[in-house]
């Protein structure tokens, strides 16, 4: 069946140092969100991305979605202690656009 | 504006016991959906619904029912609770049904299953 993976599964990195999430797909998608989850929290939208080969950016935030319209990426620029959460992706299934099936997350934690 | 409400927060059964978690929304969204996470992982979609009286399956359908019978709520039945069942469970939904937008999620229902 289809699987939308990320990697890493985890990252740790000192606070100020960059960090990117990848997340592929075994199909192509028609679009892609991402989510940001606070330890204890829920899932909180960030982007949806459509186009092919489409950047877009938010402030140290920058989202990326392949030609190929199979894979993605986040980069956090600089990173700080408000970024810690984990990072999903998020695309529709191929049997249903209202099937939305998310990536396993990539978990950012932070050393001040 | 309340948004998308989960209750209970937290619940406690035992194998073989059923209930049904609450998922209210009053943004007059179309789409909505249940996901469970469990701990480490992803969110894994139960059911998802287009709108009132229409459900469908999602990833991990088995032991779990859900009706909609108005646009606001969509209840998450476990039939007979299993340790297995034992999770986070989150709602969500969304403005558009045929190319769900961004999703707007409850802040979860946490079942411990003995």
């Amino acid at each position: 069946g289809q699987q939308v993976m990320q990697i890493p599964q985890y990252q740790h990195v000192q606070e100020g140092e960059d960090f990117t999430t990848y997340c592929n797909s075994s199909t192509t998608l028609s679009n892609i969100q991402w989510y940001k989850q606070r330890p204890g929290g829920h899932p909180v939208f960030l982007i949806q991305l459509v186009k092919s080969g489409e950047v877009k950016k938010q402030k140290r935030l920058t989202f990326q979605f392949g030609e190929a319209k199979k894979n993605s990426s986040l980069h956090i620029t600089a990173t700080q202690t408000t970024d810690v959460g984990t990072y999903f992706c998020a695309g529709p299934s191929k049997s249903s656009a209202s099937k939305i099936i998310f990536g396993s997350g990539t978990r950012l934690s932070i050393r001040p | 504006n309340a948004g998308v409400t989960q209750t209970p927060k937290f619940q406690v059964l035992k194998t073989g016991q059923s209930m049904t978690l609450q998922c209210a929304q009053d943004m007059n969204h179309e789409y909505m959906s249940w996901y469970r996470q469990d701990p480490g992982m992803g969110l894994r979609l139960i059911h998802y619904s287009v709108g009132a009286g229409i459900t469908d399956q999602g990833e991990v359908p088995n032991g779990y029912n859900v009706s909609r019978s108005t646009t606001e709520d969509f209840p998450l039945r476990l039939l007979s609770a299993a340790p297995s069942q034992t999770s986070v469970y989150f709602c969500a939904s969304s403005y558009s049904t045929g190319f769900p937008g961004e999703l707007f999620f409850g802040e979860g229902s946490r079942l411990t299953v003995l």
